[in-house]
């Protein structure tokens, strides 16, 4: 079945830098990923979704230049938390749609950052 | 957009018993609800979804009901077991591809 692979699956970062995930997707192509953010005991929140070749589309209250989102390929979405802070720690986790129209997608193994 | 409540947010039963998760969703065109388990920090697994054409679903220990008028849907677990223990997910989508998500139940299940 189709498969996301995401990385890293874990990092600590100093407050002030900036981390970038990338999501990929593997033996199938992903024109569209899906990025959220899970804090602890709580829900997956949308938080961008990117399309390739074209801009994200943020969801209310997401700063765009906080998050960045890059979809240069059909193969490959990146997330860049920049100028992170201890609030931005959560566990990230992308998605993409399914690949034959058979409702349902596939997560990614999810990233927990931890900013210090 | 769309807005996806879900109760309890926790929830012991003992083993052999039946746990139910309900939720409602606000967008009458959201037509799809899967739901998700989580193990803790791991990725959330599809264990069974409905249609909005479907009135129930049943997957061997697992159901799931849809009221398209009322706007809710709800998980049943029957006969449920230790590994049953994990955090629990409903979602909608009009789409298929973009999720709404409830809030979350933990599950425990007490041997």
């Amino acid at each position: 079945g189709a498969v996301v692979s995401q990385h890293p699956s874990w990092v600590i970062c100093k407050s002030g830098t900036s981390v970038k995930i990338e999501c990929r997707s593997l033996d199938f192509q992903a024109t569209t990923m899906f990025w959220y953010r899970q804090f602890p005991k709580q829900s997956l929140m949308l938080m961008a979704t990117s399309n390739e070749g074209s801009k994200a589309t943020y969801e209310q209250g997401v700063e765009k230049d906080k998050f960045l989102i890059n979809h240069a390929s059909l193969t490959l979405s990146t997330l860049t938390v920049t100028s992170a802070h201890p609030e931005d720690s959560s566990f990230y986790i992308c998605s993409a749609p399914p690949v034959d129209r058979v409702w349902g997608y596939t997560f990614g193994s999810g990233t927990r950052l931890t900013v210090v | 957009g769309e807005n996806v409540e879900q109760h309890p947010s926790t929830l012991s039963v003992q083993e052999g018993d039946s746990a139910v998760i309900k939720c409602t969703y606000s967008d009458s065109a959201s037509n799809y609800f899967p739901w998700y388990k989580q193990e803790l920090g791991k990725r959330p697994q599809l264990i069974i979804d409905i249609r909005s054409n479907v009135g129930e679903k049943k997957d061997q220990r697992i159901a799931v009901t849809l009221n398209k008028t009322a706007k809710h849907f709800s998980l049943h677990i029957t006969e449920t077991q230790p590994e049953d223990s994990a955090v629990y997910f409903c979602a909608a989508s009009y789409t298929g591809n973009q999720f709404y998500f409830g809030t979350g139940t933990s599950l425990t299940v007490i041997p």
